[in-house]
């Protein structure tokens, strides 16, 4: 079983709804995850880092921890087509030396 | 401020031959990766250095290798290129550690095997 597991979509939402975007972790020891958002041909880069229960906001981006459940997600509120693009899901690994990626749910937000 | 400088941008190899993707980094960052990006994959990390002078393997290491030349530059090669090479690579640098720092990217290297 991979560590971080998402589903790869895509994830069709109409502008201005709100996209949520799920994650699944193997390790209970997680306590730290990161979300980084990948245009089309481009790199990825950061938008969002969380390491407690509960909610963590920025702007129109929330991300949510839940250690019991071993999830986090992201929120994505009044979605716009600039937010189309592959969301990547990320925690460090059991031996805390490398980032683990998940495969990335691609997001469409259409007009 | 040029972040994470990857050369080249695109190459085309024949099966057998080798070729090295360079990286370079202006952050003063210690830590530095090589990850491989395949559709539906995520990002695979292949090698990584946490500091200058060390350098380990990460997830799918087989058919490559690094070096780690000084604390901006960390190279990577591909002695004999196999088409199950064929895949995007992005070299990445740190700021801080693992468990709670940013990744950098660089614009990624598109490798295609033929």
């Amino acid at each position: 079983q991979k560590e971080v597991e998402q589903n790869s979509g895509p994830l069709s939402v109409p502008e201005g709804a709100i996209a949520s975007l799920n994650c699944t972790y193997s390790d209970r020891g997680s306590q730290s995850f990161f979300w980084y958002r990948q245009y089309s041909g481009k790199s990825p880069e950061l938008i969002m880092f969380i390491y407690s229960n509960g909610d963590k906001e920025d702007g129109r981006f929330t991300a949510q921890l839940n250690k019991a459940s071993q999830y986090v997600s992201l929120l994505i509120r009044d979605s716009q087509p600039s937010d189309s693009a592959t969301y990547l899901c990320a925690a460090p690994n059991n031996a805390g030396n490398m980032l683990t990626f998940g495969g990335g749910t691609r997001l469409m937000v259409k007009p | 401020n040029a972040g994470v400088t990857q050369t080249p941008k695109f190459q085309v190899l024949k099966t057998g031959q080798s070729m090295t993707l360079q990286c370079a980094q202006d952050m003063n960052h210690n830590s530095m990766y090589w990850y491989r990006q395949d559709p539906g994959m995520g990002l695979r990390l292949i090698y990584y250095s946490a500091s200058e002078g060390t350098t380990d393997k990460g997830e799918v290491p087989n058919g490559y290798n690094v070096s780690r030349l000084n604390k901006r530059e960390f190279s990577l090669r591909l002695e004999s290129a196999a088409p199950s090479q064929t895949s995007v690579y992005f070299c990445a640098s740190r700021k801080g550690e693992v468990r709670t720092g940013e990744l950098f990217f660089g614009e990624g290297s598109r490798l295609t095997v033929l």
